[in-house]
């Protein structure tokens, strides 16, 4: 059962574009959702997460968009920039109640931002 | 650098050897985690520890798969009697549970391939 349904698979934006990357969940338990960003043979890297008592979070160029009733969540990276190409990961966790706090990832997304 | 280190960082082995990893958490974090990520896939939870003791172990990982925290510091993977189906990257991340969100940081992996 895949808990956190990414897409799209991958992604080409031309530089001074919209990145925009959806995330869909089906456990309503899950509290906490964050970003991450892996470069090839890279761990992955935390940019920006969420708690579901806010629908919108702004870091920079990096925006998290979330729909409580809809179980969905997106990123959104405005001026893409060449250097943003990577693979993203979304992933949600259940962060209360004595959980042990492991995060299910996506299958990811490889974004390419074309100079 | 102060973030999370993994040992080695490649691995090369044959098919029955057993093999072991090592993670050094970030300072004060005392929260351990292992995941294990294949090629095109997001990072899949292993283990995790509070301290030295180990609270959740995930069905992927066998009997042939161990995990240690000794002193609540680094921690260590092993695994016996490889096999070809172990070969990925095996990723460690820790966190502070005096912030407000269970923050993951990951380590730069493990690559494993057993021939």
């Amino acid at each position: 059962q895949q808990q956190v349904k990414q897409s799209p698979q991958s992604l080409i934006v031309q530089k001074g574009g919209i990145s925009i990357i959806n995330c869909a969940y089906e456990n309503t338990a899950f509290d906490y959702f964050p970003w991450y960003q892996q470069f090839p043979g890279k761990g992955p890297a935390l940019l920006i997460a969420i708690r579901p008592d806010v629908s919108e979070k702004k870091e920079g160029r990096f925006t998290i968009s979330f729909n409580k009733s809809a179980k969905q969540f997106s990123l959104h990276i405005m001026d893409s920039q060449p250097g943003d190409s990577a693979t993203y990961f979304c992933a949600a966790s259940k962060d209360s109640g004595g959980s042990n706090y492991k995060l299910t990832f996506g299958k990811g997304t490889l974004l390419t931002v074309n100079p | 650098d102060t973030g999370v280190s993994q040992d080695p960082r490649h691995k090369i082995t044959k098919r029955g050897q057993n093999v072991t990893f090592r993670c050094d958490p970030i300072s004060e974090h005392n929260r351990l985690y292992w995941y294990r990520q294949t090629l095109g896939q997001g990072p899949e939870f292993l283990t995790y520890f509070q301290n030295e003791a180990q609270l959740e172990k995930s069905r992927l990982l066998s009997d042939r798969f161990s995990a240690e925290r000794p002193k609540g510091s680094f921690s260590t993977l092993e695994i016996q009697r490889t096999e070809q189906g172990d070969s990925a990257m095996y990723l460690c991340a820790s966190s502070d549970p005096d912030r407000v969100y269970n923050e993951q940081f990951f380590g730069p992996g493990t690559r494993l391939t057993v021939l």
